[in-house]
């Protein structure tokens, strides 16, 4: 089952404009990352926000986190035509063990040149 | 640094049929997991190994789908028989750190 929805599930956006993604999640979570996939290619690893954090920052890329809400978003500024792909959140499993990612369905995200 | 490997990239059969992806994790990885995402939607967890024993795999449809992972290093997912619906990409991905997975390029299927 899909653990994470995203919204929008497509944003189209001019390049240089900042693109917001937002995400929620149902169950509690240790932690929540967000993850870039290009046209037919595999999935990148963009950022790991905990917990008992509340917002993240590497290079151009935001990660906020509201636990209570049970929701994050991803900040892209200053968006270039090279961004133009689908982005992922997934959260762990806290339960056991095992640390597969439970992902949501994905935010396609196109940057028009 | 090699990443994950896998192969073939696309497959096309016809329902019913058997097939078998590959995945050569990066070296060194312990945790190897299959994932398979279906168009339009995310990745799903199908399985976890660590090492050769198997940590997680509650989501793989145990009725046609098999894993394995002998040596601890390569691993093989096998659908037998295919359906319409087991069309999707199949993700390998691995990690030595927890909560850090490498993804490779992933396995198209089409089933006809």
């Amino acid at each position: 089952s899909q653990q994470g929805e995203e919204d929008p599930q497509a944003l189209s956006i001019q390049e240089g404009e900042n693109a917001t993604m937002n995400c929620s999640y149902k169950t509690s979570i240790n932690n929540l990352q967000w993850y870039r996939q290009n046209s037919g290619r595999g999935l990148v690893h963009l950022i790991l926000i905990r917990s008992n954090e509340r917002e993240k920052h590497s290079g151009r890329l935001r990660v906020t986190l509201d636990t209570s809400k049970k929701s994050s978003s991803l900040l892209i500024t200053a968006s270039r035509a090279a961004d133009t792909a689908s982005y992922f959140c997934a959260t762990d499993n806290p339960g056991g063990g095992a640390d597969g990612l439970t992902f949501g369905k994905g935010t396609h995200l196109i940057i028009q040149p | 640094e090699a990443g994950v490997a896998q192969s073939p990239r696309y497959k096309i059969i016809e329902k019913r049929q058997s097939v078998a992806f590959w995945c050569n994790p990066i070296s060194g990885h312990a945790t190897l997991y299959w994932y398979q995402q279906i168009l339009g939607q995310g990745p799903k967890l199908l399985i976890q190994f660590q090492n050769n024993g198997v940590v997680d795999d509650s989501q793989l449809p145990k009725d046609r789908f098999s894993a394995e992972r002998l040596k601890g290093v390569d691993s093989t997912l096998k659908i037998q028989p295919a359906k319409l619906e087991d069309s999707a990409v199949y993700l390998c991905a691995s990690s030595s750190v927890r909560l850090r997975q490498f993804f490779g390029p992933g396995t198209r299927l089409t089933v006809l």
